[in-house]
């Protein structure tokens, strides 16, 4: 499958405790996005990056948040001191240029903080 | 970033064509339009986009109105298997921001 893949699939961790999660785009797309979706809700833009480089940050990307795309390959989003509040499915996108530029998204990685 | 209005949820029987409208009446013209769907337990999968000029593909068809200011995707057949929520987006290139803006979307259900 060539696919974007995202790791692990279901992750539930005690409040105060780091996470992080990785995202393997689609190999020749230079995008990759991530995403929080709650439930009910649309999923919510975090961040973008275009090969290494993190171009675009949300507002919703509290300090507590840190993304990496080194070398312009996977991703991995961390979370530190997590609370209940981040428990959300976490969606990893990417996508070519140009003006189609449509994203293909992974199936997620669902967080529950406990 | 232009917003987007959906009906909540519709319904459709099976392999009838469905209608899902959006209204983004604070189109800029440089904002394409764009539509995902998000089965259960999936991400939101890729449907269709288009400018100006109505777009068919394999999935569905885009139909744009004359002043933009509405979409409707166009589901020919449905399906079971089309039991989603379908997301509209309006998506500026030229700005230089790639992200998508999502709203609540509309959760069609297909009867069977």
């Amino acid at each position: 499958d060539t696919g974007v893949s995202q790791d692990p699939r279901h992750k539930i961790t005690k409040r105060g405790q780091n996470v992080t999660f990785r995202c393997d785009p689609i190999s020749e797309h230079n995008r990759l996005y991530w995403y929080r979706q709650t439930l009910g809700q649309g999923p919510e833009f975090l961040t973008y990056f275009q090969n290494e480089a993190q171009l675009e940050k949300s507002r919703l990307l509290s300090d507590r948040f840190s993304a990496e795309r080194p070398k312009g390959s996977f991703s991995t989003l961390e979370i530190q001191r997590t609370e209940q509040g981040d428990s959300a499915m976490y969606l990893c996108a990417s996508s070519l240029g140009g003006t189609g530029g449509e994203q293909y998204f992974g199936p997620g990685t669902r967080l529950t903080v406990t | 970033d232009a917003k987007t209005t959906q009906p909540n949820s519709m319904e459709s029987n099976e392999e009838e064509p469905v209608h899902l409208p959006c209204n983004h009446s604070t189109i800029s013209g440089t904002d394409y339009i764009h539509w995902y769907r998000q089965l259960p337990s999936q991400g939101p999968e890729y449907v269709i986009h288009g400018l100006t000029s109505n777009v068919n593909n394999r999935m569905a068809s885009l139909a744009i109105a004359e002043d933009r200011k509405s979409s409707t995707l166009i589901l020919h057949r449905a399906t079971l298997r089309d039991a989603a929520v379908y997301y509209c987006i309006l998506r500026d290139f030229p700005s230089g921001t790639y992200k998508y803006i999502f709203g609540t979307g509309t959760r069609l259900k297909v009867l069977a």
